[in-house]
């Protein structure tokens, strides 16, 4: 099984609104990542965990934050976003952060009003 | 950072052509992906292959290091094959970040 799993799919929001997107792995990875795609734009790393700890911040604006509550389980938190921040997010997950394989969900398309 | 840049940025074939794509890179790396990005956003794997020569099916992907480039090529293309390709790369010297080229759209008509 190499599924990683995005909920929810779509998500329109307020730029008042407070929402999370999840991403569930169990493949026993321990690394996890946020990428941020816009139209006709390659994904752009935003976030790296590592054995649930924050790796890397891609110098994303405090209005994202990143949970790892355990290893399976990664949370994107979003407050008071702006509509340049509709986008595809997609999370992905590792056997670790160096050199394996990574795996990508079906994304969390958002669209901010 | 490792730059990936990947040519060509766009192709158009019929139906049963053959087609190569290149992903050159500018820093060694430990790890090389080639991902298929289908009409709904799902990045799909297709070759894990930070050095060496793989197949599966219709498509195979080799990697030569030593060079810094990597191709990927598609037989026989179907209409199903179009979409984009991405290759990824990490390296050390980028943090081990996984850093996508701009990607290559591929249209295959009928």
């Amino acid at each position: 099984d190499t599924e990683v799993t995005q909920t929810p799919k779509h998500l329109v929001m307020g730029m008042t609104n407070k929402k999370s997107l999840k991403c569930e792995q169990h493949m026993g990875h321990r690394a996890m990542y946020w990428y941020k795609q816009k139209a006709k734009k390659p994904p752009e790393l935003m976030f790296v965990y590592s054995y649930e700890k924050l790796s890397i911040n891609e110098s994303v604006p405090s209005r994202f934050s990143p949970e790892c509550p355990n290893s399976s389980l990664l949370n994107l938190h979003l407050h008071a976003l702006q509509p340049e921040d509709s986008a595809l997010y997609l999370c992905a997950s590792s056997q670790n952060q160096m050199n394996t394989e990574a795996f990508f969900g079906q994304g969390t398309r958002l669209t901010v009003v | 950072g490792i730059q990936v840049e990947q040519s060509p940025p766009d192709l158009i074939l019929q139906e049963g052509a053959n087609s190569t794509l290149r992903c050159n890179f500018s820093d060694s790396v430990n790890n090389l992906q080639w991902f298929h990005q289908n009409p709904w956003g799902q990045l799909i794997n297709l070759f894990y292959i930070p050095s060496g020569t793989k197949q599966n099916g219709r498509l195979s992907a080799t990697t030569v290091a030593t060079e810094r480039y990597s191709l990927l090529y598609i037989s026989s293309s179907q209409t199903t094959d179009s979409g984009v390709y991405f290759c990824a790369c990490r390296s050390g010297g980028s943090n081990y970040k996984l850093t996508f080229g701009k990607g290559t759209l591929l249209t295959v008509n009928p």
